[in-house]
């Protein structure tokens, strides 16, 4: 079993509204990462970690902003919402590079 | 620059019929592939990987996947499909010479599996 959790698993708010995603792991790994993903459409990675105060953007444009002050977590940030920003959030993470990535269940952000 | 491409949409099987998801991929040097399951409403669940040795690789719930250098192919199989098995399958690639670690996924390509 997968132990990374997300909340809140889903939020509605206006726009405007700041707004932090959530994102914890027990299992003690370096690596961390956020992936934005449409229903039903493909991931695409916006943040990345490999450790503590290491954080990069991905391969999307993304307005959100990443923080890692410890291993175990890994904060996505909205600070003005916006309807572009409606979608579903996936953070991430593995012990290694030849290693399988553990999903959380995702948060599915709408804004109004 | 890495990429990896899942050429179908949607494949439909019967029940009980071999399925076949297909996936290439381009990347420097020597390939770490991945495939994922995703359900309806749920997070992406880890099936299978390639590393290096056996081209042939198992995985959960009865799938395998055979690594094609030549074809820079990793099509993910099942020898007999079941109606549970149908949701969004992710094949996904890391460069072993990357010094990014970072995991490219392909579209997507949902399997629809018909009693």
């Amino acid at each position: 079993e997968a132990d990374i959790y997300q909340t809140p698993r889903y939020l509605v708010i206006g726009t405007g509204k700041k707004i932090t995603l959530e994102c914890s792991q027990t299992m003690g790994h370096d690596k961390m990462y956020w992936y934005q993903q449409d229903p039903g459409m493909e991931l695409h990675l916006i943040h990345y970690s490999y450790g503590v105060n290491s954080t990069e953007k991905g391969d999307l444009s993304s307005e959100s902003t990443v923080s890692r002050i410890r291993t175990e977590h890994f904060p996505l940030t909205l600070e003005s919402a916006r309807p572009s920003h409606t979608s579903q959030y996936l953070c991430a993470s593995s012990a290694g590079f030849r290693e399988k990535l553990f999903f959380g269940s995702g948060t599915q952000l709408s804004v109004l | 620059a890495q990429s990896v491409a899942q050429p179908e949409d949607q494949v439909n099987v019967a029940e009980g019929n071999p399925l076949t998801v297909k996936c290439t991929y381009s990347v420097s040097g020597n390939p770490y592939l991945f495939w994922y399951v995703q359900y309806p409403n749920r997070g992406l669940q880890f099936l299978l990987k390639y590393i290096t040795g056996d081209n042939l690789v198992k995985g959960s719930y009865g799938f395998e996947a055979e690594f094609n250098k030549s074809q820079t192919s990793f099509h993910l199989k099942k020898p007999s499909a079941l109606v549970s098995d149908s949701a969004l399958y992710f094949c996904a690639v890391r460069g072993a010479n990357s010094n990014t670690g970072k995991l490219i996924f392909g579209q997507g390509t949902t399997l629809q599996v018909k009693p």
